[in-house]
């Protein structure tokens, strides 16, 4: 059963829009939230985290917003831009689970020019 | 300058071999993890270390074993090759906690099991 979902598999934006990409999360102990983005055949680098106590972090164009009751966070990209396009990963952390980082499916965006 | 190498970047190998992957990192970071990437599943965390030899198991560790004798080395094994083991192997190592300091991944290894 996954506990972090990202239910898009793909999302397609013109540059300079907005992207929004949404997660969903089951678990109550998840106490912080990262967002990752990954460039073909490179690893998965940090983008934006937040915690669990928080409603919205940003960070330039990225924001993260929380809806705690709802168990869901989403990423807004504002504006988007061609190199933005990568594989977004949305990330989860158990406050009784260590140090270790519960991933969603991940989900792919392309930013037209 | 890269703080994490994973070695090899590519490799095939024939069912019922074993295979060793290596993580180096010059960061000095205390936690390291192994990770798989699978289309649909995203990340799924195969073993992780929190120390010199302080290992423990993650979400999908059959098949697996990993071993750390130093800091900057971390080593994955596949003890018997098995073609649902093919996929792309990810590294990673934190300072601390990832929700503070995140992770940082390596660029990972792409492993075939014919």
């Amino acid at each position: 059963d996954q506990q972090v979902k990202q239910n898009s598999p793909s999302l397609s934006v013109q540059e300079g829009r907005i992207s929004i990409l949404n997660c969903d999360y089951t678990n109550s102990m998840f106490d912080y939230f990262l967002w990752y983005k990954k460039y073909p055949a490179e690893g998965p680098t940090f983008l934006i985290s937040i915690s669990s106590i928080k409603d919205k972090n940003e960070d330039g164009r990225f924001t993260v917003f929380l809806n705690k009751s709802a168990k869901h966070l989403s990423l807004h990209i504002v504006p988007s831009q061609p190199g933005d396009s990568a594989v977004y990963f949305c990330a989860a952390r158990s406050n009784n689970a260590g140090n270790m980082l519960t991933f969603g499916g991940g989900t792919r965006l392309m930013v037209k020019p | 300058d890269a703080g994490i190498t994973q070695s090899p970047r590519h490799k095939v190998t024939e069912t019922g071999t074993p295979v060793t992957l290596r993580c180096h990192q010059t960061e000095n970071h205390r936690y390291m993890y192994w990770y798989r990437q699978d289309p649909g599943h995203g990340l799924r965390l195969i073993h992780y270390s929190y120390g010199v030899k302080d290992t423990d198991k993650g979400e999908v560790s059959d098949g697996y074993s990993v071993s750390r004798s130093k800091t900057e080395d971390f080593l994955l094994t596949l003890e018997s090759a098995t073609s649902s083991q093919t996929s792309v192997y990810f590294c990673a190592t934190s300072l601390g906690g990832p929700a503070i300091y995140g992770y940082t991944f390596g660029s990972g290894t792409r492993l075939t099991v014919v």
